[in-house]
């Protein structure tokens, strides 16, 4: 397909666990996003890069989070040590270009994540 | 912090209604996004406006941005049980490309 996908689409971990969770973003698409939706409410920014380089991590909550894009295109978002806090919709997005006036993103199916 | 409220958080209406969704913020944007999303897929953006007053229509759906790019409306004519879901508004800036995203608005639209 063309779209963002994003695997698993759920997952269940017990507390202490590590988790890896994965996304590939549109195709050309330079710049990639993460955000972590809570049960109801809207996506909260995680983190973001351009290609590999990433530009903003100051919505990571905690240093249990950890981002990485090495080849500038699929993306792992890995959360250490997970706690029942952590149990969330987490969403990646894709875009086109940076600088673009609209900012539009694209978004992916999301991994919903359960910590027990 | 840049913020985003909207209003209602809940709607609920009959189909063939009229709604309108609010979208407010203290700060301006440069850019301001409606999404619609269903239960286990990823918010779905619907329009983008930018420039303060600017209107923009979908099919049924009227989409507004405020002349000092602050807020903004999301209106729907003749509602359809298709058109229930949550909807989020979302802004960005020049330079920042992250969305902040509204608290969101859950519509049913009743059959």
């Amino acid at each position: 397909g063309a779209g963002v996908s994003q695997s698993p689409r759920y997952k269940v971990a017990k507390r202490g666990q590590d988790v890896a969770l994965r996304c590939d973003p549109i195709s050309g698409h330079v710049s990639l996003f993460w955000y972590q939706q809570a049960l109801g409410q809207g996506p909260e920014f995680l983190t973001y890069f351009q290609n590999e380089a990433q530009l903003d991590k100051s919505g990571l909550p905690s240093d249990r989070f950890f981002a990485e894009r090495p080849e500038g295109s699929v993306s792992t978002l890995k959360i250490q040590r997970t706690q029942q806090e952590d149990s969330a919709v987490y969403l990646c997005a894709s875009s086109l270009s940076p600088g673009a006036s609209s900012y539009e993103q694209y978004f992916g199916p999301g991994t919903r994540l359960t910590v027990t | 912090t840049q913020l985003l409220e909207q209003s209602p958080q809940f709607l609920s209406i009959q189909e063939g209604e009229n709604l309108t969704v609010y979208c407010n913020s203290s700060s301006v944007f440069s850019s301001l996004q409606w999404y619609r999303q269903e239960p286990g897929e990823g918010p779905v953006l619907l329009v983008t406006v930018v420039t303060g007053g600017e209107v923009k229509k979908l099919k049924r759906l009227t989409f507004q941005f405020g002349d000092a790019r602050k807020d903004s409306s999301l209106h729907i004519t003749a509602a359809q049980p298709g058109d229930t879901g949550l909807y989020l508004c979302a802004g960005a800036n020049f330079g920042n490309e992250k969305l902040t995203f509204g608290t969101g608005t859950r519509l049913t639209i009743i059959p």
